[in-house]
């Protein structure tokens, strides 16, 4: 059974720094590409980064560019975005996912239950 | 930036209607696009990849078509459990653009 789940998330002030993780099993991790979607409380679905199987190729939404990064450690099985300089518009619940394929295809058949950032003075 | 603009925005119908919901990209996307459907308070799940390629398990009244900047999703006859929202999503370029969404409701 597929499984991936979140954690690190929370109550945050403007400014300051979190790193989310997604630890997953019941498929090879570094088979598949992988990514982050979020979602604002009562809006929709918001694309915010993908990686690639090997971890060698990364791509983000404008919205959070320069300030996140997105990795894998694939001997862990864990997906990882760190958030610097936060702002309360990325206040949000954020999704890891699962691509289709190795490569970014962005297409994502398995979604973590997701894990509240909260970014708030 | 690729803009995804989904319409209508909400849908109200009954069960056993066949409905249909469409997506526009702002520019040609070839076949790169990916339904999902989303119930209150629960994770996306994916319908519809590449278009047209049904994903494994879900039900066969949903269908996808269309390519460049028209897309459509269609369920042949609602089901109670097929009221909830739906997302396209391009992914032929970055960043992998969302639509706003359809609110698909009951009547």
């Amino acid at each position: 059974e597929v499984q991936l789940l979140e954690s690190g998330g929370g109550l945050i002030q403007p400014g300051g720094s979190l790193r989310l993780s997604c630890a997953v099993s019941g498929f090879t991790f570094k088979n598949y590409a992988m990514g982050w979607v979020r979602q604002a409380p009562g809006r929709g679905l918001e694309w915010v980064a993908a990686i690639s199987g090997s971890g060698g190729r990364t791509y983000y939404a404008d919205s959070v560019k320069g300030r996140f990064t997105i990795s894998r450690d694939n001997s862990r099985n864990t997906l990882y975005l760190q958030m610097n300089s936060l702002r309360a518009e990325d206040t949000a619940l954020y999704y890891c996912a699962k691509d289709r394929a190795l490569i970014i295809v962005a297409s994502f058949d398995y979604w973590g239950q997701g894990i509240q950032v909260t970014v708030s003075s | 930036d690729i803009q995804m603009t989904q319409s209508p925005s909400s849908l109200s119908a009954s069960v056993g209607d066949r409905v249909t919901i469409t997506c526009r990209a702002s520019q040609s996307i070839s076949s790169f696009l990916t339904w999902y459907q989303q119930k209150p308070g629960k994770v996306p799940k994916l319908l519809i990849y590449g278009a047209s390629s049904l994903q494994s398990g879900v039900p066969s009244r949903f269908s996808g078509s269309g390519s460049g900047t028209d897309f459509t999703l269609t369920i042949s006859s609602l089901q109670p459990e097929d009221f909830a929202s739906y997302y396209c999503q391009q992914s032929y370029s970055t960043p992998y653009t969302f639509g706003q969404g359809t609110k698909l409701q009951i009547k």
